[in-house]
Parts: structure tokens; C-alpha cells; sequence
């Protein structure tokens, strides 16, 4: 099993572009989510999925957008870049309702 | 939205010394998990606590949930070079798979 994989590792952006980061899981897991992390602040939840079809805002959901067509796949959207987004992504997926598995991140740049 | 205090926030010791660090809250909880993220990768879980005043260990580590359910706590005994990163507390607030971290504990090992 590959895990939780995400792409791109790195990317940097100008203001007012638009991007998608992707996210997979080849677990079957249902519940997948999205973070971003910032220094000093922790991992807040941006977006979570419950399943295929599903989603829901985190606690930090302005200027993101996800959709969940399929078990597998959990990709995020950034709609209209802002320095304010610069920060690390970090998808997760869950095994049971306590264990989650975390991808290697996306370190995003917005100048 | 629930906060969990974490701290110390950082932690600069020698190899071979002891540390603690803890995660309180002002709210109940049933499940407290902890969670350690190396440089450069996605947070990896360490020890889950399910039951209050449940004592757990993983190796050199050991974690324990707190009697009042508002508070844990982990311990790494005869610290290594390899035990330096960011050591996060998270709770489950119950059936939901969402859950709450805490900002962190950054851990350097001089060797």
C-alpha cells in the first residue's frame, strides 16, 4: 500500500491564481480530511468527507473548495490564491473513527 | 470550537534525559490521542488512550489518560536524537471522525 499520497510536494503561486491540490488513498478508507499547518498554530481542519459524495466544511474552510467523486480521491481547491494561504496542506485519511494517516504534505507558497 | 492547551510549546534537552509534556482542556473527552511529526513529513500516531485513567506505552513512550477525562500526558524515557520533532495531542469528540489537535510540542535532542 502507497498510503496517503499527495502532489505536488512543493508549489508556489501568485496571488489570484487558482490550484488543486490532489490527494489519494489506496486504503478504502471512507472518512478523509483536509489540514493546514502553520507555525505555532497546530493542524486545523479545512474540509473533511465522510464518503464518496459527501463533504463538509472544518473549522477553516474560506477559500477552499473539495469534491469527493470517488473512495480513493480527495483533491483541494484554492479558488483565487491569497498570501494568507501560504502554509503546509496535509490530507488525512481514516482507518477507524480514532485512527488517521496523514500524507507527506504540500508546502504552499503564495506570493 | 474545543482548544486543547499543550505545553510546554518547546523543548531543548540532552540525550539520555526524560520528558513530559501534557495536553489539557476545558471540556470532556473519551479518546485522547498523540501524535508525533518528523521534519518534513505528515504527523504519524504514537499511543491512543480509549479509557480514563488508562496508562499506555509504546516502546520508550508512555501516555495516560486523565481521571477527569480533560487532560493527558506523555512521557519518553532516555530521550534519542531520532525522538526530535512536534509532538501533538488530539481528541475525538465522539462517533465523528473529526478530530481536534493541539498546537504542539516542539522536542530538540542535543546529542
Amino acid at each position: 500500500n502507497a498510503g496517503v499520497t499527495q502532489t505536488p510536494k512543493f508549489q508556489v503561486l501568485k496571488t489570484g491564481q487558482s490550484m488543486t491540490l490532489q490527494c489519494a488513498q489506496d486504503m478504502n478508507h471512507e472518512y478523509m480530511s483536509w489540514y493546514r499547518q502553520d507555525p505555532g498554530m497546530g493542524l486545523r481542519l479545512i474540509h473533511y468527507s465522510v464518503g464518496a459524495g459527501i463533504t463538509d466544511q472544518g473549522e477553516v474552510p474560506n477559500g477552499y473548495n473539495v469534491s469527493r467523486s470517488t473512495t480513493e480521491d480527495f483533491p483541494l481547491r484554492l479558488l483565487s490564491a491569497a498570501p494568507s494561504q501560504t502554509s503546509v496542506y496535509f490530507c488525512a485519511s481514516n482507518r477507524s473513527v480514532y485512527e488517521q494517516y496523514f500524507g507527506p504534505g504540500t508546502r504552499l507558497t503564495v506570493t | 470550537g474545543q482548544q486543547l492547551n499543550q505545553s510546554p510549546q518547546s523543548m531543548f534537552i540532552q540525550e539520555g534525559e526524560d520528558v513530559s509534556m501534557n495536553c489539557t482542556s476545558s471540556s470532556i473527552f473519551n479518546t485522547w490521542l498523540w501524535y508525533k511529526q518528523e521534519p518534513g513529513e505528515g504527523p504519524v500516531l504514537l499511543i491512543a488512550l480509549y479509557k480514563a485513567g488508562e496508562l499506555t506505552s509504546n516502546g520508550r513512550l508512555t501516555a495516560q489518560f486523565g481521571i477527569t477525562r480533560k487532560d493527558s500526558f506523555l512521557n519518553i524515557s532516555a530521550s534519542i536524537p531520532s525522538d526530535v520533532g512536534i509532538y501533538f495531542c488530539a481528541v475525538s469528540g465522539g462517533s465523528n471522525y473529526k478530530l481536534t489537535f493541539g498546537k504542539g510540542t516542539l522536542l530538540t535532542v542535543n546529542p
